[in-house]
């Protein structure tokens, strides 16, 4: 099967500009995780969903930015607009919670750069 | 608060040597999973690892294996036999039953070098 898919695997854009992010989790997984990395904070849970349902979204950092997930095999991560702070990786996870193990499986990540 | 230390920032051994990866945390539920995952310089986080709390056999994976003491809240691993692909970020992690909230260490950097 198929591991998690981001795109793009890379995205360099201005100051202002919109950017949105995508994922396909695994197929079945019910569980759907959005995480940044940066050298300063690490990893941080900005946002996760079950069954396309955003449970909890604490860690997205400002209005700015924004996730859905229309279905059960898509999701995106939305900045708009974005700024110079947000350069980061993004993750995307999932995982499948009837496993009975909480494993999170991770995304190849998408390195974003606004400059 | 739920927290993961990893004491050691960065390590470096020869190739073929034995590495151990330390790992504290702090919680005060009893239920949880622990879990290293491994990034190599590709970025993708890989799992390399987890162990139940709830067992007391240390999980083995290949050359990985893990030294979990509960009652300490200490969760080390080793990787036996070092190979130059080892070289990565090393974190690990833990989740209490339920919560679906990954708690992660700040990192190990560990260098297999030839």
């Amino acid at each position: 099967d198929a591991g998690v898919i981001q795109s793009p695997r890379h995205e360099v854009t201005e100051m202002g500009q919109e950017v949105t992010l995508r994922c396909k989790p695994i197929s079945g997984h019910d569980y759907l995780f959005w995480y940044r990395q940066t050298m300063m904070r690490g990893l941080e849970l900005l946002i996760y969903f079950n069954n396309n349902v955003p449970i909890d979204d604490s860690g997205m950092p400002e209005d700015r930015f924004s996730a859905k997930m229309p279905n059960a095999s898509f999701s995106t991560l939305k900045i708009q607009p974005s700024e110079p702070r947000d350069s980061a990786v993004y993750f995307c996870a999932s995982s499948f919670y009837r496993a009975s193990t909480d494993t999170q499986y991770f995304g190849p990540g998408t390195r974003l750069t606004v400059l | 608060a739920q927290t993961v230390t990893q004491s050691q920032p960065e390590m470096s051994v020869q190739e073929a040597e034995t590495v151990t990866l330390s790992c504290t945390y702090d919680t005060s539920e009893n239920n949880y999973y622990l879990f290293w995952y491994k990034q190599p310089p590709s970025r993708q986080m890989i799992l390399v690892i987890r162990q139940e709390a709830y067992k007391q056999q240390n999980a083995t994976e290949n050359r990985f294996s893990v030294n979990f003491q509960k009652a300490a809240k200490s969760f080390s691993l080793k990787i036996s036999d070092s190979q130059l692909g080892d070289t990565a970020m090393y974190f690990c992690a833990f989740i209490i039953q339920g919560a679906q909230k990954l708690v992660f260490g700040q990192g190990t950097r560990l260098t297999i070098n030839p």
